[in-house]
């Protein structure tokens, strides 16, 4: 089955540049999630998409900003990084049911490292 | 407002042994509850999950979860541990009825070690 594909898997970035990931959703699945997982701690829920819109939002920095696109993919944009930048960042998505609830497939994730 | 906390940050068995790990929520909403398991470098990956139905959910790899509404649990439970099974596990409560795009809650996780 077709999962959650990331890219890129590893990247390497120099403080204050730009970096940007991609996510591209199981097909058919309307909503999109972001999350970011430091060394040794829980993922932080960053911020989400349902149907191309904004849906939800969480400590995500004024410097990353992300969307989804028409096919429903995602980048996740991030500017001026900073060491603390440096995380596994996740991506995830669903097909929202309303009274089932969501189930949410993760990414194998994105490892960002800032120098 | 949900939260999620995990009992035991760490835990060790032997191989053959039952594994059970304890998971206790809180939440505003009737609960989502699901637990992951994120082996070293790798993804999350969804072991089970409960909505409304069953309150006793099977996963994969043998895993199961039962849920207790008069205790706020899910603790996740297996009969005997695979060395395979060392990993760290996340419990994750969510909100069933919110809209789409709702937010995952992660307990703080709990590593697995297993003894040969």
């Amino acid at each position: 089955a077709a999962g959650v594909i990331q890219s890129p898997r590893h990247l390497i970035k120099e403080k204050r540049e730009t970096a940007t990931l991609k996510c591209y959703p199981i097909p058919r699945h309307d909503t999109v999630y972001w999350y970011q997982q430091g060394p040794g701690q829980d993922p932080q829920f960053l911020i989400s998409f349902y149907e191309k819109m904004q849906s939800d939002k969480g400590s995500i920095p004024d410097r990353f900003s992300a969307q989804q696109f028409s096919d429903y993919h995602s980048e996740l944009n991030m500017s001026s990084l900073e060491l603390g930048d440096s995380a596994l960042y996740f991506c995830a998505s669903s097909l929202w049911a309303r009274g089932s609830g969501n189930t949410i497939y993760f990414g194998e994730g994105s490892w960002l490292t800032v120098v | 407002a949900q939260s999620v906390t995990q009992l035991d940050s760490h835990v060790s068995v032997s191989e053959g042994t039952p594994v059970l790990l304890r998971c206790n929520y809180s939440s505003s909403y009737s609960p989502s509850l699901f637990w992951y398991v994120q082996h070293p470098n790798k993804g999350l990956q969804l072991l089970l999950k409960y909505t409304s139905a069953a309150t006793l959910v099977k996963g994969i790899n043998g895993f199961e979860a039962e849920f207790k509404k008069s205790e706020t649990s899910f603790h996740l439970t297996k009969p005997s541990a695979h060395m395979s099974d060392a990993a760290e596990y996340f419990c994750v409560v969510s909100d069933l009825y919110k809209a789409a795009g709702n937010k995952l809650t992660f307990g703080g996780g709990t590593r697995v070690l297993v003894k040969p």
